[in-house]
């Protein structure tokens, strides 16, 4: 089966504090693709990360941070000293191959993440 | 800059009154995809195009066509929109296999109610 879990539901943090979202996924391919999206609340969903099956190397891009743990089957990111303008949905997704070697994204439920003044 | 663009970004149409979105991008992709999204709910694929081929969700209702009659435009078909069908439509595009590991780049939506 596949699936990918964003425990998470809401998370509420006041600005200038790091925040982790956490994503576990399942998946019985060798060769998958994870990503994350950022939907703020205009409804456009931002791509910001993808992340190949073979490439475990944690990534940094400006106050975000990625962790890829194939151990775990965990890619959780990380947030340092959030914005105001980070509030947002964010959903992490997993690509594998279904039987007709079509991809698709199987998306988690998201995580809402409020950060306050 | 390179995108895609939804039109209209918000959409009324009444119980049964067949309705159309429109989606266009010139990132030059060959994948065009069409979401819809509920209040609080993960994107649900409806259907893909990988170039001209099209590819249904098994469970996508019937209500729901899809049209792509060039690279750069895909088009929604509501037949006899419900008020279940309200909700934000999603177009997205990439390069290469469908829903493969190259990322989706989404329009800003049209949100549709159902009156």
């Amino acid at each position: 089966a596949q699936k990918v879990t964003q425990a998470q539901t809401e998370i509420s943090v006041v600005e200038k504090e790091d925040v982790t979202l956490d994503c576990v996924y399942e998946t019985r391919d060798t060769t998958y693709y994870l990503f994350w999206y950022k939907q703020p609340p205009s409804g456009e969903l931002v791509f910001l990360i993808r992340r190949n099956s073979f490439d475990e190397q944690n990534e940094i891009s400006g106050r975000y941070s990625w962790n890829f743990q194939k151990s775990t089957s965990s890619f959780n990111f990380t947030i340092t000293a959030s914005q105001v303008v980070d509030s947002a949905v964010y959903f992490c997704a997993l690509s594998e191959s279904d039987a007709g070697n079509n991809r698709k994204l199987i998306w988690g439920l998201g995580t809402s993440l409020a950060v306050n003044p | 800059d390179a995108m895609v663009i939804q039109n209209p970004r918000y959409q009324v149409t009444q119980f049964g009154k067949p309705v159309t979105l429109s989606c266009s991008q010139t990132l030059n992709h060959n994948v065009m995809y069409w979401y819809q999204q509920k209040s609080s709910q993960a994107p649900k694929l409806l259907f893909h195009y990988y170039d001209k081929d099209f590819n249904n969700e098994a469970d996508t209702p019937d209500n729901f066509q899809s049209r792509r009659p060039n690279t750069s435009f895909c088009f929604l078909d509501i037949r006899s929109p419900g008020l279940g069908d309200a909700a934000m439509y999603l177009c997205a595009t990439s390069r290469g296999l469908p829903g493969g590991g190259n990322e989706q780049f989404f329009g800003p939506g049209t949100r549709l109610t159902v009156l």
